[in-house]
């Protein structure tokens, strides 16, 4: 079966200290991977994507994350977080069935805390 | 260059009432696709259209309807509103109908069924 899953609900971290959101799929073909932020009562905005070549990828305001094809995960990570990055993050993916749809995960809400 | 524009942004319908949203995308893209955003199920593919073509088709049932004019702008019906239709509609649109084909989200209509 096909599914996209983060796994926490809320991450709680201290301004300037790492983070790192967990995303995970299961599939049987081929995916491209991709992160979304939300913030309130807006739409979503591409943080970054994997579509092939290097498995790091690195997006907008300052996140990177690693494609790891053995462990279908696609962490998102920020070396020192701000507050304005408190807000809700999307991994989504797209199953290479030649539909271009997204599946979302469940959605983490980061709050940064001062 | 302007946004992906969704319209309305706020909607209070009662039950039984039909609803129409639209999407105007950026200039140039010609796919617009529709997602369905509740805390309970979170994000969930609609449609997607293309060159006025429906494209594909997420889960839900005949209620929810879609349509796309010439000049790539998309409205989505949903007849016979239901308690549980209240939700944040959104639309994204992107240049091409590949897979991997960034996606421009709106700010999405938030509609509420009372």
């Amino acid at each position: 079966a096909q599914s996209v899953t983060q796994l926490d609900s809320q991450v709680p971290v201290f301004e300037e200290a790492p983070v790192e959101l967990r995303c995970n799929y299961s599939s049987s073909v081929s995916v491209y991977l991709f992160w979304y932020v939300q913030y309130p009562n807006q739409g979503l905005q591409l943080l970054l994507k994997y579509l092939s070549g290097s498995t790091l990828v690195k997006g907008i305001n300052g996140f990177e994350a690693e494609f790891n094809k053995s462990q279908t995960s696609f962490h998102l990570r920020k070396p020192s977080v701000h507050i304005s990055d408190t807000a809700e993050y999307f991994c989504a993916v797209i199953f290479q069935t030649g539909a271009n749809n997204l599946f979302f995960g469940t959605g983490t809400r980061l709050t940064v805390i001062p | 260059k302007a946004g992906v524009t969704q319209t309305p942004r706020y909607l209070i319908k009662t039950r039984g009432q039909q609803v129409t949203l639209s999407c105007s995308p950026i200039s140039g893209h010609r796919s617009v696709s529709w997602y369905q955003q509740t805390p309970g199920q979170g994000l969930q593919f609609l449609f997607e259209y293309f060159s006025e073509t429906q494209r594909n088709k997420g889960n839900f049932p005949g209620r929810f309807s879609g349509r796309q004019f010439s000049n790539s702008r998309s409205e989505m019906n949903v007849s016979t509103l239901e308690l549980g239709d209240s939700a944040l509609y959104l639309c994204a649109s992107s240049f091409g109908s590949g897979s991997g084909t960034e996606a421009f989200f709106g700010q999405g209509t938030r509609l509420t069924v009372v």
